[in-house]
């Protein structure tokens, strides 16, 4: 299957700093990323879909200018937690797709675990 | 709106023994059905996905899954259970038209006896 990268795969911040998720698809080019959450002992919980070039699509509750995502180009889309808290704390897994057809699949990142202190 | 349960929270199994683990979704219409495992800390490893077709599907790590329609059910089985087999176990749903924007069951954490 095809390789997405998540970096970094760890992160400890301070309250009120910001940090910025990467997702990369290495060897395919990725029409759609997914952002998702996962509390400790929960399931994931889809965030934002982002298509190239355009702006993302948020879920119902989240907070559009908390959680800032960008996909300028086809290999990479990035989330920024912005002015963190520890309720921010939490597992965030991305998934990239190559289209949006029939037979599509998406490939999961190894996760980034934020922690913020 | 589309939904997944995953009844069992967690399962305890013997090394060795069969494992089957349930999942119930209520879509709209017929879903693309996926199988994912997460090791502890870990991102998600597709097990196997139903599209269409045969409604046995083979995965790795000698898992399979049968759709079955009527009941709205995709269980995950497998008849011998390794230690490495422990993990969490999440299925999934998607539609068959968005680049796979998909909903997850609670998951199902499990347990290998020696």
């Amino acid at each position: 299957g095809a390789v997405v990268s998540q970096h970094p795969s760890r992160v400890i911040c301070k309250s009120g700093t910001s940090v910025k998720i990467e997702c990369r698809s290495l060897d395919f080019q990725a029409t759609t990323m997914f952002w998702y959450r996962q509390f400790p002992k929960q399931s994931l919980m889809l965030m934002a879909t982002s298509n190239e070039g355009s702006k993302a699509t948020y879920e119902q509750g989240v907070e559009k200018d908390k959680f800032l995502i960008n996909h300028a180009s086809l290999t990479l889309s990035t989330l920024t937690v912005t002015s963190a808290h520890p309720e921010d704390s939490s597992f965030y897994i991305c998934s990239a797709s190559g289209g949006t057809g029939r037979d599509t699949e998406a490939f999961f990142g190894q996760g980034t675990r934020l922690t913020v202190v | 709106a589309q939904s997944v349960t995953q009844p069992d929270i967690h399962i305890t199994v013997s090394e060795g023994a069969s494992l089957e683990l349930r999942c119930n979704y209520s879509y709209g219409a017929t879903p693309y059905l996926f199988w994912y495992v997460q090791s502890p800390g870990q991102g998600l490893q597709l097990l196997l996905k139903y599209f269409s077709g045969d409604t046995l599907v083979q995965g790795i790590k000698g898992f399979e899954a049968e759709f079955k329609r009527s009941q709205s059910s995709f269980n995950l089985r497998k008849p011998s259970v390794h230690w490495s087999d422990a993990a969490e176990y999440f299925c999934a749903v998607g539609p068959k038209a968005a680049g796979n924007k998909l909903t997850f069951g609670g998951g199902t954490r499990v347990l290998v006896k020696p």
